[in-house]
């Protein structure tokens, strides 16, 4: 099956300061890569998605870039702010598995 | 539209006792999952439902039962409870279908604990 590992664990940043996660994925048919923002005792919640034909995506602070080759994707995160801080979860989707596997999470906290 | 609802919120059981969390959805989903989050481990996938009357295994799915008999309603079984199961539960629903993903949105999850 798919297995998604994610890097960091935990990462600290000044606040105004960029922030890269980055993750990898074994199944070479995955074609669909959320990214999850969860705070604390909060479900988990979409801020980004790209799809497997897409190379690049960006939303404002947020942008996910896809390497297909390499199985690599990445959330980068510009000037960041303190309610940015949370638990970052990457995740890809098999289609033909029908299921979604997630990355085992990144503590982002934004430092004043 | 509520979204993804979930039922109890908290809930304590002991060693061996069974118990359903409820979910429910009322955007016509097709697409149904539960997962369980547990420190350092991410979201891991129990069980799933790509229709009414379809389920199927996730990554943990021992220990675990689960039926779609409607689109809206997706209950997860705990037949025996263990102090492993202890976890936090989201159950999320998507419009994905015939392999095609989506967003999939989560309910705000039952914290479980077994003594």
């Amino acid at each position: 099956g798919e297995n998604v590992e994610q890097h960091p664990s935990t990462l600290s940043v000044q606040e105004g300061d960029s922030a890269v996660i980055k993750c990898t994925y074994s199944d070479s048919a995955s074609n669909y890569f959320p990214w999850y923002k969860q705070e604390l005792g909060k479900r988990p919640q979409l801020i980004i998605d790209i799809r497997s034909n897409v190379g690049e995506k960006k939303d404002q602070r947020i942008a996910v870039t896809l390497n297909k080759t390499a199985k690599h994707f990445s959330l980068h995160i510009t000037e960041t702010q303190p309610e940015d801080s949370a638990v970052y979860f990457c995740a890809a989707f098999t289609g033909g598995g029908n299921k979604l596997t997630f990355g085992t999470g990144t503590q982002l906290k934004v430092e004043l | 539209n509520a979204g993804v609802t979930q039922t109890p919120k908290f809930q304590v059981l002991k060693t061996g006792q069974s118990m359903t969390l409820q979910c429910a959805q009322d955007m016509n989903h097709e697409y149904m999952s539960w997962y369980r989050q547990d420190p350092g481990m991410g979201l891991r996938l129990i069980h799933y439902s790509v229709g009414a009357g379809i389920t199927d295994q996730g990554e943990v799915p021992n220990g675990y039962n689960v039926s779609r008999s409607t689109t809206e309603d997706f209950p997860l079984r705990l037949l025996s409870a263990a102090p492993s199961q202890t976890s936090v539960y989201f159950c999320a629903s998507s419009a994905a279908s015939g392999g095609a993903a989506d967003t999939q949105y989560f309910g705000p999850g039952t914290r479980l604990t077994v003594l």
